[in-house]
């Protein structure tokens, strides 16, 4: 089946300690985005992919960056984590022009020790 | 600024039905979609409404006015797989803006 796949699910790491989260689709969706969804709140955008042209949100943290080697990848690095950045991210695509309509992944819960 | 509102939380009994409503204002609007989560699970894409009025999938119907900046997600013979978080989502450009959330209970 086609799907959005995250690795890990569950990601613990130490305070400050650099981490990176990977997701995979096999939908072959030129888009791609990555969300922050902290406990009883909305998933907030982080930043998206249009193909190669990489679309930061103004209040994502530089201490959050992002690559995509290629279309079926992209990796969500996390340089420096705080306390505050525990949280499920979320990876998801789109089919060009259909935004309405994300598929996403099951996410990975990151926690700061 | 942009903003969606909706209410926090619902209850409704098994068998019944329930509207969750949803307010939003927000620049460059094209249309309002809804999404289900249960506990710990990913956001899945329910329905979507580009044009005024009802869109109607199985036992979920979706409804936006574009004058009172509004729309519903309707319910509609609730069975307990129905208890999840409810998120209306504002599209815009390329982008989607999420709701906070409406956490359905529902009683036996």
């Amino acid at each position: 089946d086609a799907m959005v796949i995250q690795n890990p699910r569950y990601q613990v790491t130490q305070f400050g300690k650099p981490v990176t989260l990977s997701c995979s689709q096999t939908l072959n969706h030129n888009v791609m985005y990555w969300y922050q969804q902290k406990s009883s709140q909305a998933p907030k955008l982080l930043f998206h992919y249009y193909d190669k042209d990489f679309n930061n949100e103004a209040d994502t943290p530089d201490n959050f960056q992002s690559r995509r080697p290629n279309t079926s990848f992209c990796f969500l690095d996390i340089r420096s984590p705080g306390l505050g950045d525990a949280a499920m991210y979320l990876c998801a695509t789109s089919r060009d022009g259909t935004v309405d309509e994300q598929f996403f992944g099951p996410g990975t819960r990151l926690t700061v020790l | 600024g942009q903003s969606l509102e909706q209410p926090s939380e619902v209850t409704a009994v098994e068998g019944a039905i329930v509207q969750i409503n949803c307010t939003y204002q927000t620049s460059g609007f094209y249309g309002l979609s809804w999404y289900q989560q249960h506990d710990g699970g990913a956001p899945t894409f329910l329905s979507y409404n580009g044009l005024d009025g009802l869109e109607e999938t199985g036992r979920f119907s979706s409804f936006l006015s574009r004058s009172d900046s509004y729309g519903y997600l309707l319910l509609q013979e609730l069975q307990m797989k129905d208890s999840a978080s409810y998120f209306c989502a504002a599209i815009r450009d390329d982008k989607i803006i999420f709701g906070k959330g409406t956490r359905l209970h529902i009683l036996p």
